[in-house]
């Protein structure tokens, strides 16, 4: 099973700010598989990027994905308000067919 | 757009069974190509529990395979999620998602989720 790190745990920044998330695997993923949620507290995740670099449907383009092999960034460009939330990676891998999700980064208003 | 909503008990002895339903409301649940059940204990975090597709294939998570039975019902437009010898261990916030099409192996729509607790 493909183990998913997240660093920092939490990330204290201002308003304004641009924001580096790193998610890291334990073996390589297929960066096809490599996902990112967005959850504020008492709701449901959001999907942000799909496919390492894919921002979904209505999700500003201050969020962007990179990466490949085991190293994966999520960068907000500059932080609005609503950002301040618990950010989770995600990835795929089979057989068989397995989802798994990294422990998050909490991104704290500075 | 399809909307999903979690239904069922919120509180299960231990050595019961945890009974959820995910409702599709928007939409026919046979255009949903796959649908997952993901938990979230503090914990564990995140977890995936299992899936089903649209012509009732499963899939599930190794560590919960042999306790977990998610089935489909067309005529209700409804999943339901059935885990067996639940322990404390299996409180969480049940969720259910959709997986997003075009092989996307991601979860695009997400249910508000339900709290289920197992204590007596």
């Amino acid at each position: 099973e493909i183990v998913l790190t997240q660093s920092p745990g939490t990330l204290s920044l201002s308003p304004g700010e641009r924001a580096t998330l790193s998610c890291r695997a334990s073996q390589s993923v297929d960066s096809t598989y490599l996902a990112w949620y967005q959850q504020k507290p008492g709701q449901a995740p959001r999907l942000l990027i799909y496919g390492t670099s894919n921002r979904a449907t209505g999700i500003p383009d201050r969020f962007s994905g990179s990466g490949s092999g085991t190293d994966f960034t999520l960068t907000i460009s500059r932080l609005e308000p609503e950002d301040f939330a618990v950010y989770y990676c995600q990835q795929y891998d089979r057989p068989p067919p397995l989802f798994t999700f990294g422990p998050g980064t909490k991104v704290n208003i500075k | 757009q399809v909307q999903l909503q979690e239904s069922g008990p919120g509180l299960v002895k231990p050595s019961g069974t945890l009974s959820l339903t995910c409702g599709v409301s928007g939409g026919s649940i046979s255009s949903i190509n796959w649908l997952s059940w993901v938990r979230q204990s503090p914990g564990k975090g995140l977890q995936w529990v299992g899936e089903i597709s649209h012509s009732g294939n499963t899939n599930y998570n190794p560590s919960l395979k042999s306790r977990v039975t998610i089935s489909l019902d067309r005529s209700k437009n409804q999943v339901s999620l059935k885990l067996n010898f639940v322990t404390a261990a299996d409180t969480a916030v049940y969720y259910c998602a959709k997986e997003g099409d075009g092989g996307m192996t991601s979860f695009d729509r997400w249910g508000q989720g339900t709290l289920v607790t197992v204590s007596s």
